[in-house]
């Protein structure tokens, strides 16, 4: 299957910074890659939708000031969390999503563990 | 939107066992796929399939898109098979959105 690469895999930062997180696809092109965000024990909710060449869409109640997303290739995208705060802390992690033979799969990164302190 | 339940919510079986997780959505889905999350966090793709029944070694799956629901079999479970178990669904074509999850199972495996 296509391989969806995501770094770094845990940070952990000070309270008021910024971190950034990166999502590549390796071996395909991506117009579109997502965000989702799993809190401990949770499923996994999409918090935005990131657009090649153009602005991400957010889901409803994300910030989309705090989650800044550039899709600036077909082969990356950035998540950067601005100002974060200890609620911030979560399991960030990224799709793509391979087409061919008639299918869309969606492929997901490694995941990254963000721990605000 | 779309809605997606899957049972169990926890299954607890002994190694060798059989096992049947189910995942019922409320609409209409042109995207269906089964992960596993290991207990480092990564999705691992089960099976893409929004329809039909597929096999892959001991593990199959069914999707009845009519009456909206899938089915995810294990067979022989191992102590590997442990983790959670989710299901998610797209809702449009072309990947144009993101997948909705269950809420997942939580399998354990027991030696």
């Amino acid at each position: 299957g296509a391989v969806v690469s995501q770094h770094p895999s845990r940070v952990i930062c000070k309270s008021g910074t910024s971190v950034k997180i990166e999502c590549r696809s390796l071996d395909f092109q991506a117009t579109t890659m997502f965000w989702y965000r799993q809190f401990p024990k949770q499923s996994l909710m999409l918090m935005a939708t990131s657009n090649e060449g153009s602005k991400a869409t957010y889901e409803q109640g994300v910030e989309k000031d705090k989650f800044l997303i550039n899709h600036a290739s077909l082969t990356l995208s950035t998540l950067t969390v601005t100002s974060a705060h200890p609620e911030d802390s979560s399991f960030y992690i990224c799709s793509a999503s391979s087409h061919g033979r008639g299918k869309t799969e969606a492929f997901f990164g490694q995941g990254t563990r963000l721990t605000v302190v | 939107g779309i809605q997606v339940e899957q049972s169990p919510p926890d299954l607890i079986l002994q190694e060798g066992a059989n096992s049947t997780l189910r995942c019922n959505f409320s609409d209409s889905v042109n995207n269906l796929q089964w992960f596993h999350q290991n207990p480092w966090g990564q999705l691992i793709n089960l099976f893409y399939i929004p329809s039909g029944t597929k096999q892959n070694g001991r593990l199959s799956a069914t999707t009845v898109a009519t009456e909206r629901y899938s089915l995810l079999y294990i067979s022989s479970s191992q102590t590997t098979d442990s983790g959670v178990y989710f299901c998610a669904v797209g809702h449009s074509g072309g990947g144009a959105d993101g997948l909705t999850f269950g809420k997942g199972t939580h399998l354990i495996i027991q030696p």
